[in-house]
């Protein structure tokens, strides 16, 4: 029930392409639905982060759709760019147990 | 941009040997966590410490994993009696305020038992 399940495990997108991850949670107590970025040899850097109280952000070419019914969560990069090339992880926590449960990652490959 | 550092990038150790990891997290944060990470595999909680104190632990945090926050500046990760499925990268991170999840990661450490 700790388990935040994501997919794909790797992914190939041309430049200018739409990059989607999706990720799925079980427990509904978890309130802060974020993500994380990690290049190679560098620790994981937040992105862009939700709470289950909108249905969707958008950070500049960054957006986490949400649907809390479905319990799942999905992050869309629009125009993907080869900089965006990196291991992304969704992760989830609760408001009162702040230990953040990351997915298994998904590698990104923007092919220029 | 104030951010989380740690020392050393990489540590080599041998089986059983005592090592100590160390990290300075932002200044005016007050939770202080650690993260590992096997090769290829997802980011895992360690620990989280606030007010000198452990606040939760993992079932991976066994009796061979001490934290501490020696000064007002470091926090440290000890690793008592290594083994081999130590090895992995170790990520410090600390946020300003608990239960929002914004925490900043260190680059981490790779430690490697041999």
């Amino acid at each position: 029930q700790q388990q935040v399940k994501q997919s794909p495990q790797s992914l190939i997108v041309q430049k200018g392409g739409i990059s989607i991850i999706n990720c799925a949670y079980e427990n509904t107590a978890f309130d802060y639905f974020p993500w994380y970025q990690q290049f190679p040899g560098k620790g994981p850097a937040l992105l862009i982060a939700i709470r289950p109280d909108v249905s969707e952000k958008k950070e500049g070419r960054f957006t986490i759709s949400f649907n809390k019914s479905a319990k799942q969560f999905s992050l869309h990069i629009m125009d993907s760019q080869p900089g965006d090339s990196a291991t992304y992880f969704c992760a989830a926590s609760r408001g009162r147990d702040d230990k953040i449960i990351f997915g298994k990652g998904t590698r990104l490959h923007i092919l220029p | 941009e104030p951010e989380v550092t740690q020392t050393p990038s990489h540590q080599v150790t041998q089986m059983g040997q005592e090592v100590i990891l160390r990290c300075v997290p932002i200044s005016n944060h007050l939770y202080f966590y650690w993260y590992r990470q096997i090769l290829g595999q997802k980011v895992e909680f360690l620990v989280s410490f606030y007010n000198n104190e452990i606040s939760e632990k993992s079932e991976i945090f066994d009796d061979q994993f001490s934290v501490e926050r020696p000064d007002g500046s470091n926090f440290t990760l000890k690793i008592r009696s290594t083994k081999l499925e130590d090895s992995a990268m170790y990520f410090c991170a600390s946020s300003r305020l608990a239960g929002v999840g914004e925490q900043y990661f260190g680059p981490g450490t790779r430690l490697t038992v041999t």
